[in-house]
């Protein structure tokens, strides 16, 4: 069945560092997701990519989607204490078909 | 706009013992979900309704696990008897689900932790 990998695991960056975190797919994907979840929360959507080698950006946060549409990276700059949690990528295979979640990257900031 | 409401938020119980978990999604919402979130892993997808059609359970453990959403709107998920690695947060969630769209955002709720003991 589809997989869907996110490397690291685990983050430890000094506040003002940058961050990256990067998905890949087992399967040609449709469209990513972008999910972040706070400790003890909920995820929360943050954005989704459709194109292949689609960026896009949100403030300190830039998204991209690779050209074969197998993997994606969400890049932070400048870390804030505020962008504690962990990030998720979501991939679908198709329309109709079910969102596949990777493991997750933990950020933890030190300030 | 009221968002994905779930009850109860925490549940303990004891190994081969039932549990229910409620959820309503968001309002003229047609897609639920159903996740199964184990501590230090991504969701991962129970089952999905379509209305009140399932669009896919094909991860969900039917021995055990039930789900229905009978009137289209809200949904129940049932687990019996529980296992001990039944322990997670099942979350449910909730998007507009206008057919054939591959770029539904999901909506999720706060989750019911459950503790089997």
């Amino acid at each position: 069945g589809q997989q869907v990998m996110q490397i690291p695991q685990y983050q430890h960056v000094q506040e003002g560092e940058d961050f990256t975190t990067y998905c890949n797919s087992s399967t040609t994907l449709s469209n990513i997701q972008w999910y972040k979840q706070r400790p003890g929360g909920h995820p929360v959507f943050l954005i989704q990519l459709v194109k292949s080698g689609e960026v896009k950006k949100q403030k300190r946060l830039t998204f991209q989607f690779g050209e074969a549409k197998k993997n994606s990276s969400l890049h932070i700059t400048a870390t804030q204490t505020t962008d504690v949690g962990t990030y998720f990528c979501a991939g679908r295979i198709n329309a109709g078909n079910m969102l596949t979640f990777g493991g997750g990257t933990r950020l933890m900031v030190k300030p | 706009e009221a968002g994905v409401a779930q009850s109860p938020r925490y549940k303990i119980i004891e190994k081969r013992q039932s549990v229910a978990f409620w959820c309503n999604p968001i309002s003229g919402h047609a897609t639920l979900y159903w996740y199964q979130q184990i501590l230090g892993q991504g969701p991962k997808l129970l089952i999905q309704f379509q209305n009140n059609g399932v669009v896919d359970d094909s991860q969900l453990p039917k021995d055990r696990f039930s789900a229905e959403r009978l009137k289209g709107v809200d949904s129940t998920l049932k687990i019996q008897p529980a296992k001990l690695e039944d322990s997670a947060v099942y979350l449910c969630a909730s998007s507009l689900g206008t057919s054939g769209r591959i770029t539904d955002t999901q909506y999720f709720g706060p989750g019911t932790r459950l503790t089997v003991l």
